[in-house]
């Protein structure tokens, strides 16, 4: 157990419509990561917060956004849904605010969208 | 520029072979490179990585060898072990105000009995 929890596990929502996903990092963690999963592009970085606020920015797409809380639990909220964002969406969280590349991820499950 | 490109997609190995993935980048200021290691309903987790100051890096039956010059690292993984079965992702990145990892799409290791 990575310590991160992502929740709700499965989500099944219809084009057009409006989710969101939590993520409670690790005891400690400051940092959020989230990363989107699909078959064809593979694991994707969307965004990172530290502390409660923006820290890098990958592929993340203008309908899609996310904030950490001061509790520094991290919700990503996805808008207007497409077939293309089923995927499974990730969380991962780590100590500092370095980036990915100088940080230990600690990933949670994941949260398996299904967009019919 | 930034891709990481992953090989093979999938493996089948038996008990007690040495499972080889291969990885090649582009991005040459790229100046981390993790293994992550995933199983069936579970997250990535970090396996090893390797920065390349260094040409090769072992952890247990784990080892990356890195060939800077050839812009490609890899994953060797001695006496393999059914409990080895997952999917392996190789990535790369590097630091500053935008650093993140870039993935290579994964590889599917069967460890057979």
């Amino acid at each position: 157990d990575s310590g991160v929890t992502q929740t709700p596990k499965h989500l099944i929502t219809a084009t057009g419509q409006r989710v969101t996903l939590r993520c409670s990092p690790r005891s400690g963690d400051l940092s959020v990561y989230w990363y989107q999963q699909s078959l064809d592009q593979g694991l994707q970085f969307l965004i990172q917060y530290y502390n409660g606020e923006e820290r890098a920015k990958g592929n993340i797409l203008e309908r899609f956004s996310a904030q950490q809380f001061p509790d520094l639990h991290s919700e990503l909220n996805l808008s207007s849904l497409e077939l293309g964002d089923s995927a499974l969406y990730f969380c991962a969280s780590s100590v500092g605010p370095q980036t990915a590349t100088n940080e230990k991820l600690f990933f949670g499950s994941g949260t398996q969208l299904s967009v019919l | 520029q930034q891709q990481v490109k992953q090989s093979p997609q999938s493996l089948i190995v038996q008990k007690g072979g040495i499972s080889i993935i291969n990885c090649a980048y582009e991005n040459t200021a790229f100046d981390y490179f993790p293994w992550y290691q995933q199983f069936p309903g579970k997250g990535p987790a970090l396996l090893i990585a390797i920065r390349p100051d260094v040409s090769e890096k072992k952890e247990g039956r784990f080892t990356i060898s890195f060939n800077k010059s050839a812009k490609q690292f890899s994953l060797h993984i001695m006496d393999s072990q059914p409990g080895d079965s997952a999917t392996y992702f190789c990535a790369g990145g590097y630091g500053g105000s935008q650093g993140n990892l870039i993935f290579g799409k994964g590889t599917k290791l069967s460890v057979k009995p």
